[in-house]
């Protein structure tokens, strides 16, 4: 079975803070994606990578910065948390043309 | 225009129906097709995929895919209590960037 796994469930943070969310998959997949999810909004990308080293920028990439240092593993970097970045945030992953898998996803709230 | 657009509903249907999505896109290139369904706290769960025109049948679900009219739909025969969900329309564009619509959130009445 594939699996992704985000390295928090649940997150508090502050406004302010410079926050980490990973994620790794064992199936040795080339794509990995973050999106967020908000109510009415659906899932919105953040960013794209397609292989180590290498991101494409989503729909909403502002406020955000990606990390691809190995393949496994795609790191979403919050450089200055503030309040409207308060969603659950999802982790994929993917072989080229064929389906995503998610992981279980973080719910980070910033006060 | 968004990548992709679905039928925002909510749809609701009685159970032993028939609940149609539907889905369209815009980039000519895409390759492949994806239906998603997401319980209340979820992350999403793939449910069927396709990637050539004409439908695929997975037991009750039924993918239809259209290129020449960018459309994309799942069917859900004898729906049940349990296919109460959020389902998402996702499609891969010819960079291979995954593109989600807002969702379709169904219920089946008892």
């Amino acid at each position: 079975d594939v699996k992704v796994t985000q390295s928090s469930r649940y997150l508090v943070k502050r406004t302010g803070e410079k926050v980490f969310l990973e994620c790794v998959q064992d199936m040795d997949h080339e794509n990995m994606f973050w999106y967020r999810q908000d109510p009415g909004l659906g899932l919105r990308l953040i960013y794209f990578s397609y292989d180590v080293k290498m991101k494409e920028k989503g729909d909403i990439p502002e406020g955000y910065s990606v990390s691809r240092e190995k393949k496994e593993r795609f790191s979403l970097i919050l450089e200055s948390a503030s309040t409207n970045q308060t969603s659950m945030y999802l982790c994929a992953s993917s072989f080229p043309r064929g389906e995503a898998f998610f992981g279980q996803g973080t719910r980070l709230t910033v006060v | 225009q968004k990548e992709v657009e679905q039928n925002s509903g909510p749809l609701s249907v009685p159970e032993g129906a028939i609940a149609s999505l539907n889905c369209t896109y815009s980039d000519r290139v895409s390759q492949s097709f994806f239906w998603y369904r997401q319980y209340s706290g979820k992350s999403p769960e793939l449910i069927m995929s396709i990637y050539s025109n004409g439908d695929k049948e997975d037991g009750r679900f039924t993918a239809q895919l259209n290129k020449a009219s960018q459309y994309v739909s799942l069917l859900i025969r004898d729906s049940q209590p349990s296919d109460s969900a959020t389902y998402l329309c996702a499609v891969k564009t010819g960079a291979n960037n995954l593109f989600f619509g807002t969702g379709t959130r169904l219920t089946v009445i008892p």
